[in-house]
């Protein structure tokens, strides 16, 4: 039951370009979308979130943009740094309060190569 | 920082065994979860927990999992009777407010 989908498994991009993280999702009841990303032997780290009330958060070098009709949204990094090269894992929610359990899409592995 | 502290990192047990799980939540956080990874598969959700009860659970969290919150600061998984299957990165994670943070992860290995 693939709710949540990032199709790329990898992605590998310069240092100082762009890197751009896609994700779709199947179920419109989502409301709520999160993208972490994890290092090896660590936890998921909280990056970036969207209400679908929004279509475009922005936060520094990262911006997330939300397309509701296509039930798609993708993770943008500008400029990519070395330090940036991890697993980024989609994860959208649904319902009121704060009690949110999250459906992961399975992550995408982006390396920025200097 | 305030963070999510999960203990201990790796935990061998054999099949059969009782293991449990330790977490200490971020302080002024309401909502605990425990969510867990086998190797190669998508991150899954086990359990929430809210004001000293079980909000939601999963089909994966049946009858050999529990959840506890024994005294105001930690935030306990126990698995009764590990089977084979069980391995595989636990996380805990709690949050006030939508964004939930998470510890590092126990590595489960049943053997």
């Amino acid at each position: 039951d693939q709710q949540v989908k990032q199709n790329s498994p990898s992605l590998s991009v310069q240092e100082g370009r762009i890197s751009i993280l896609n994700c779709d999702y199947t179920n419109s009841m989502f409301d709520y979308f999160l993208w972490y990303k994890k290092y090896p032997a660590e936890g998921p780290t909280f990056l970036i979130s969207i209400s679908s009330i929004k279509d475009k958060n922005e936060d520094g070098r990262f911006t997330v943009f939300l397309n509701k009709s296509a039930k798609h949204l993708s993770l943008h990094i500008v400029p990519s740094q070395p330090g940036d090269s991890a697993v980024y894992f989609c994860a959208a929610s649904r319902g009121a309060g704060n009690n949110r359990k999250l459906i992961w899409g399975l992550g995408t592995s982006l390396a920025v190569n200097p | 920082e305030p963070e999510v502290t999960q203990t201990p990192s790796h935990q061998v047990t054999q099949m059969g065994q009782e293991v449990i799980l330790r977490c200490v939540p971020i302080s002024n956080h309401l909502y605990f979860y425990w969510y867990r990874q086998i190797l190669g598969q998508k991150v899954e959700f086990l359990v929430s927990f809210y004001n000293n009860e079980i909000s939601e659970k999963s089909e994966i969290f049946d009858d050999q999992f529990s959840v506890e919150r024994p005294d105001g600061s930690n935030f306990t998984l126990k698995i009764r009777s590990t089977k084979l299957e069980d391995s595989a990165m636990y996380f805990c994670a709690s949050s006030r407010n939508t964004e939930a943070f998470f510890g590092q992860g126990t590595r489960l290995t049943v053997v």
